[in-house]
């Protein structure tokens, strides 16, 4: 079945510097892979999401890259702030689209120092 | 929209008891999700729904977990007997084509 790994675990970088979550995956069949945003005491929140018939996808401070023959996906989010401070989660859906199962990644606390 | 609504938020319970969550989906929502959440196995899908019909419950741990979806706008998740191992935060996210999936706040159980 689909795998999906995610790196770092944990990220630390000074408020107004990039950060860059890095994930794969092993089921070439997988075609939709969103990332999702946990804060503490709450349910994890879609950020951003990318289909696998694009490269690119930017929403403001906020890109997704997907690299289908290498089965990879990388958030980036630029001028980071201490409220982009949280648990970051991406995933795959092994059979396709936002109404079948998604397999997660193992997170990575991003923590963004004023 | 108040989004989807689980409950309780919390629950203590001790170990042999029935324990049941509850989920109310997002209207028009036609996917409904279970996950699991831990420290050492991180998020991981229990059972899922499409149009109120189970469509893979290969996640379910063992046969003391049952899920059901009576109609479109609720959905629990039954644990009998309950254990210490079951001890958890258990989402529930809905979800359609178009917008991805929504979570809930989540429960946190706990099994003493």
């Amino acid at each position: 079945g689909e795998n999906v790994e995610q790196h770092p675990s944990t990220l630390s970088v000074q408020e107004g510097d990039s950060a860059v979550i890095k994930c794969t995956y092993s089921d070439s069949a997988s075609n939709y892979f969103p990332w999702y945003k946990q804060e503490l005491g709450k349910g994890p929140q879609l950020i951003i999401d990318i289909r696998s018939n694009v490269g690119e996808k930017k929403d403001q401070r906020i890109a997704v890259t997907l690299n289908k023959t290498a089965k990879h996906f990388s958030l980036h989010i630029t001028e980071t702030q201490p409220e982009d401070s949280a648990v970051y989660f991406c995933a795959a859906s092994p059979r396709g689209g936002a109404t079948n199962k998604l397999i997660f990644g193992t997170g990575t606390l991003l923590a963004v120092q004023p | 929209d108040a989004g989807v609504i689980q409950s309780p938020r919390h629950e203590v319970t001790e170990m042999g008891q029935e324990v049941t969550l509850r989920c109310k989906p997002i209207s028009g929502h036609n996917s409904l999700f279970w996950y699991r959440q831990t420290m050492m196995r991180g998020l991981e899908l229990l059972i899922y729904f499409n149009n109120n019909v189970p469509i893979d419950d290969s996640g379910m741990p063992e046969d003391r977990f049952s899920a059901k979806m009576p109609n479109a706008s609720f959905s629990t998740l039954k644990i009998q007997p309950s254990e210490p191992r079951d001890s958890a935060v258990y989402f529930c996210a809905s979800s359609t084509l178009q917008s991805g999936y929504t979570f809930g706040s989540g429960t946190r159980l706990t099994v003493v």
